[in-house]
């Protein structure tokens, strides 16, 4: 089954305490996305990658590192974790670069509580 | 700096009407434009891309129209059920980047 899979799907943990949010992809796409979606601000692009050790800055991308070693895997490093950066985090991946268009598919999504 | 409006933030409607979300963009410059669907607790699920070239892309009681100069997409839902309740997300492929509005938060009553 094709899928994007995000985990841990929930944490809570305390300022400081570095933590990395794994994400997978079967599908094998060129192109994944780490996105924060906060109440009343939508989704937010965190950073992107074209392909295997390409990277780029989103929106948002202040507090947060990726890697992309594998065509696979995209993880969302938080070096330093603080109270503002508690959301909901979603990963995505497609063909592409999506510069042709193709759709994105998405994670479930993981919760993170920084307190 | 593009943004992405969509209106209304939330919508109710009695089941079998037919409706329209509306999404706005500021820059006319886009790859594409893709509507998604997200469930609670869900991810995001595309509904339908329309390309920049594109004026409208439809999937079963789903059509999607594209105007680009005016900066307007609208998501057309047809004979609503209680089952397409969820919150519908426009989101902008400007470059390499993708913006989203906040969605509109859809019920349709049985």
């Amino acid at each position: 089954e094709a899928q994007v899979t995000q985990n841990p799907r929930y944490l809570i943990t305390v300022t400081g305490k570095k933590l990395t949010v794994t994400c997978s992809q079967n599908m094998n796409h060129e192109y994944m996305s780490w996105y924060r979606q906060d109440p009343g601000l939508g989704l937010r692009q965190i950073y992107y990658s074209m392909n295997v050790e390409v990277t780029d800055k989103g929106d948002v991308p202040e507090g947060y590192k990726v890697s992309r070693k594998e065509k696979r895997n995209f993880p969302l490093i938080l070096e330093s974790p603080s109270p503002n950066q508690t959301s909901l985090y979603f990963c995505a991946s497609s063909q592409q670069g999506m510069v042709v268009g193709q759709p994105q598919h998405f994670g479930d999504g993981t919760r993170l509580s920084i307190l | 700096k593009q943004e992405v409006t969509q209106i209304p933030a939330a919508l109710s409607v009695p089941e079998g009407e037919n409706l329209v979300l509306n999404c706005s963009f500021t820059d006319s410059a886009i790859y594409n434009l893709q509507w998604f669907r997200q469930d609670p607790g869900k991810g995001l699920t595309s509904l339908l891309l329309i390309q920049s070239s594109q004026r409208e892309q439809t999937s079963g009681r789903l059509n999607a129209s594209l105007d680009k100069s005016s900066g307007r997409s609208t998501l057309y839902i047809a004979a609503s059920q209680p089952g397409d309740s969820a919150t519908y997300l426009c989101a902008v492929r400007p470059n390499n980047d993708m913006r989203f509005g906040a969605g509109t938060r859809l019920t349709v009553k049985p």
